[in-house]
């Protein structure tokens, strides 16, 4: 299978705890983005990457949160002293430079209790 | 499972029907637009794309249509299944690559 990897598919965590997810892009993508998606709503951009380069956050994007990519692959998430607020879907899309082939993984289900 | 989208418009239809789902996207800069149908659960499914400098597109049994005069997007689908049954957003690309979605529109398809 060539989509795009997710890792966990659920994560239950206390508040205040920190939690990483990891993303496997589909390999001919350069392109990386992650999205959160609360119930209810469509999918908010959060970040993006182009190889290893992180070109853009959103303001949704705290200073709690962090994004990886190191070697232009696979990405990691990282959410520290997580909050109730936190819970959502994170779902991550890998593209073509030009937007074409933007597909989306399954999502990480985060939920803060 | 979980529901996706509680409260979200809701379009009903028969098997075999034809279904329409409208789009109203914000930035007339906007030139490539996405439609993805989402399963309880799961994340958005890539149905089909148009650029701006076109204004219809066909794929299997769908088309979209896109008016720019007006900003707005519709997703045909015919002889709706089932298996059709989700949450459909559009979604459009602002120049950066990073897609802003519409709120969603639940499709229930009864046999």
């Amino acid at each position: 299978d060539t989509g795009v990897s997710q890792d966990p598919r659920h994560k239950i965590t206390k508040r205040g705890q920190n939690v990483t997810f990891r993303c496997d892009p589909i390999s001919e993508h350069n392109r990386l983005y992650w999205y959160r998606q609360t119930l209810g709503q469509g999918p908010e951009f959060l970040t993006y990457f182009q190889n290893e380069a992180q070109l853009e956050k959103s303001r949704l994007l705290s200073d709690r949160f962090s994004a990886e990519r190191p070697k232009g692959s696979f990405s990691t998430l990282e959410i520290q002293r997580t909050e109730q607020g936190d819970s959502a879907m994170y779902l991550c899309a890998s593209s073509f430079p030009g937007g074409e082939g933007y597909t989306f993984g399954s999502g990480t289900r985060l939920t803060v209790v | 499972g979980e529901s996706v989208g509680l409260h979200l418009p809701t379009l009903s239809v028969q098997e075999g029907d034809n279904s329409i789902i409208n789009c109203a996207y914000s930035n007339s800069a906007s030139d490539y637009f996405i439609w993805y149908k989402q399963e309880s659960g799961k994340g958005p499914q890539f149905i089909i794309d148009i650029r701006s400098n076109m204004d219809k597109r066909q794929g299997q049994r769908v088309t979209v249509l896109l008016n720019k005069t007006v900003k707005h997007l519709s997703l045909q689908i015919a002889a709706t299944q089932p298996g059709d049954s989700a949450v459909y957003f559009c979604a459009e690309n602002t120049g950066f690559q990073k897609l802003v979605f519409g709120t969603g529109t639940r499709l229930l398809v009864s046999p």
